[in-house]
């Protein structure tokens, strides 16, 4: 049972270039996250999917879109990459919306 | 306390004593909160939640304390290790008009002195 899985682990991207970060998760939860966590700031939520076949935008979805692919997947892609998109990223599964999230091993992206 | 911005908080406590970690939280419409613990690296992980018809829950050597006429939260470890070192956050499941969705705290650093 590996939890939440996320790849790739570390990425540098130029301005403007695109890339999709992906997350997976083997617990069976309806709905999945993707936060990004900037220096001494609490995490931001981008989007989220409540359920298999629903994505809904958080507080910071400006330059990303989701993909809910199945139950277990859920990908976030930056179609042209600012230097404002440097963070570390995030996926996060739950059982439900009420209950407690299981964080992925992030994702730190670089872009310059 | 928790806060906002570039400057976490940060609690020194010498190893073998016990830390208190506070937050306050914003909207009393909030229903359930989470502590998570996290490490220099990896993300996230859940150390404990309470349910706001609760005023206190028990783990493993952690206590989560809420106080919801002052909108305040804390989380006691006991017998505070070198491994709990770590960033701690809070966590408020608030209702909003889209849904609800979890508020997390900038954090708190909890440094243990050996």
């Amino acid at each position: 049972n590996a939890g939440v899985t996320q790849t790739p682990k570390f990425q540098v991207l130029k301005t403007g270039q695109s890339m999709t970060l992906q997350c997976a998760q083997d617990m069976n939860h309806n709905s999945m996250y993707w936060y990004r966590q900037d220096p001494g700031m609490g995490l931001r939520l981008i989007y989220y999917s409540a359920s298999e076949g629903t994505t809904d935008k958080g507080e910071v979805p400006n330059g990303y879109n989701v993909s809910r692919l199945n139950k277990r997947e859920f990908s976030l892609r930056l179609e042209s990459a600012a230097p404002s998109q440097t963070s570390v990223y995030f996926c996060a599964s739950s059982r439900d919306r009420a209950t407690e999230q299981y964080f992925g091993p992030g994702t730190r992206l670089t872009v310059t | 306390g928790e806060s906002v911005g570039l400057h976490l908080p940060t609690l020194s406590v010498q190893e073998g004593d016990n830390s208190i970690i506070n937050c306050a939280y914003s909207n009393s419409a909030s229903d359930y909160f989470i502590w998570y613990k996290q490490e220099s690296g990896k993300g996230p992980q859940f150390i404990i939640d309470i349910r706001s018809n609760m005023d206190k829950r028990q783990g493993q050597r952690v206590t989560v304390l809420l106080n919801k006429t002052v909108k305040h939260l804390s989380l006691q470890i006991a017998a505070t290790q070198p491994g709990d070192s770590a960033v701690y956050f809070c966590a408020e499941n608030a209702h909003m008009e889209y849904g609800n969705k979890l508020v997390f705290g900038a954090g708190t650093i909890l440094r243990v002195k050996s």
